[in-house]
This record gives C-alpha cells, structure tokens and sequence, in this order.
C-alpha cells in the first residue's frame, strides 16, 4: 500500500537559518507529491506539489524536488521567518481518490 | 466565497450521545472529504464523496456515518459517541482527485 514518512519533530530553528524537513514515500507506480502546512488554529493549506519525477515545487520561498530514485520528496526553504511556525505534512495521491499522509513535522522558528 | 466552512468549532459530547459536523462548500467541488487528526498521526480518511449522491469508506470508518444530499454539503454523523473520537475533525474539498482545500476543523471532546 501507500505510506509517507516524515521527520519526526519538532523542528527548532533561528530566524534565517536553512531548512529541511525530510519526507520518503511507499507506492506503486506514479503518485503525485504534496506538501501541505497547518499554521496555528487553522485547516491545512496546500503549500507546493509535483505530479512526475524530477519536478520541483515550488511556493512562499519554499521547494521541494521529487526524486523517483530515492523516494523523497524533501522540503527545504533557504531561510525561515518566525511567521513559517506552523506544521508541515507530506502526502501523496497514487491515481485515486484519496491522499496519504504523514504524521506532520511542527517547525518553531525563533526570532 | 467562503471556500470550505465546518460547523460546529467545538462540541462537548457524552459517551453515547450523537451529533452531525456539518461541511459546506461554494466552489462547486465534485470530491469532498472527512478526516480526522490525531497527534503524532497525521490526517486519516474516514469517508469521502466523489459527487452528489456517492459515499465511500476511508481509512478509519467504523463508528461514523456519512451523506450528500447535496453537492455543496458533506454531513459526517457519529450515532453514539466515544471517547475513542475526540479528534480534530477536517472536511476538504477538491475540484479533481488531487489538490484538496481544507476547513478550519471541528474538535470534538467526547466524555
């Protein structure tokens, strides 16, 4: 079956510094790859996708490069501003109806 | 437009009482969704809809129950609550099987 695994957090960073957030994925075939944020209070919203291998997403200073070889769809942005505090999901649609999460990774970005 | 809205926020339910989350949205969506979020374990289907009329089981089902008389609204009916569903309730939306747009989330407290 499907699955999306991701960093287990929180995630801890300074203003500015770089970050990661590591997702790998489980499919057959060709699935579509998310990434979606939850900031505090709120619904999640869709941050950036790719739909084939070697796409980059890309959305809000953010990116995301799908890699069929490693199955990995890792977020990264070059530098984070407190307002990035939120959590982050990984998921992926494998030609159905439904989405696959993974357990989310809450980033705190401290001035 | 108000894209996709959830009542109630919140509920206080006993063990054994019953209630409807109601979701609605105006974008004409054919899919729509129900999720629930638990910590440390993502968003997990319950059911969905891929139009007006059709209802499908998810991921974790059993103890819910749902309908779509109409294409803008999505009801998700729990018959006799249980502490096992306190839970953050997500409805989402989706014009194709892909990107999806979230509420802002029902939590439910059952005692």
């Amino acid at each position: 079956g499907n699955s999306v695994t991701q960093m287990e957090g929180p995630v801890t960073l300074s203003e500015e510094a770089f970050l990661t957030i590591n997702c790998t994925y489980t499919a057959t075939g060709y699935p579509s790859l998310f990434w979606y944020v939850q900031y505090p209070g709120e619904g999640l919203q869709l941050l950036l996708k790719a739909t084939k291998a070697d796409d980059k997403g890309s959305n809000k200073g953010f990116e995301a490069t799908y890699r069929k070889e490693t199955t990995s769809f890792h977020l990264e942005k070059g530098s984070v501003q407190v307002s990035d505090s939120a959590v982050y999901f990984c998921a992926l649609n494998n030609a159905g109806n439904m989405l696959t999460f993974g357990g989310g990774t809450r980033l705190m970005v401290k001035p | 437009n108000a894209g996709v809205t959830q009542t109630p926020k919140f509920r206080v339910l006993k063990t054994g009482q019953s209630m409807t989350l109601l979701c609605a949205q105006d974008m004409n969506h054919e899919y729509m969704y129900w999720y629930r979020q638990d910590p440390g374990m993502g968003l997990r289907l319950i059911h969905y809809s891929v139009g007006e009329g059709t209802t499908a089981k998810g991921e974790v089902p059993d103890g819910y129950n749902v309908s779509r008389l109409k294409k803008q609204n999505f009801l998700l009916g729990l018959e006799s609550a249980a502490p096992s569903q306190t839970s953050v309730y997500f409805c989402a939306s989706s014009p194709t099987q892909e990107t999806q747009y979230f509420g802002p989330g029902t939590r439910l407290l059952v005692l």
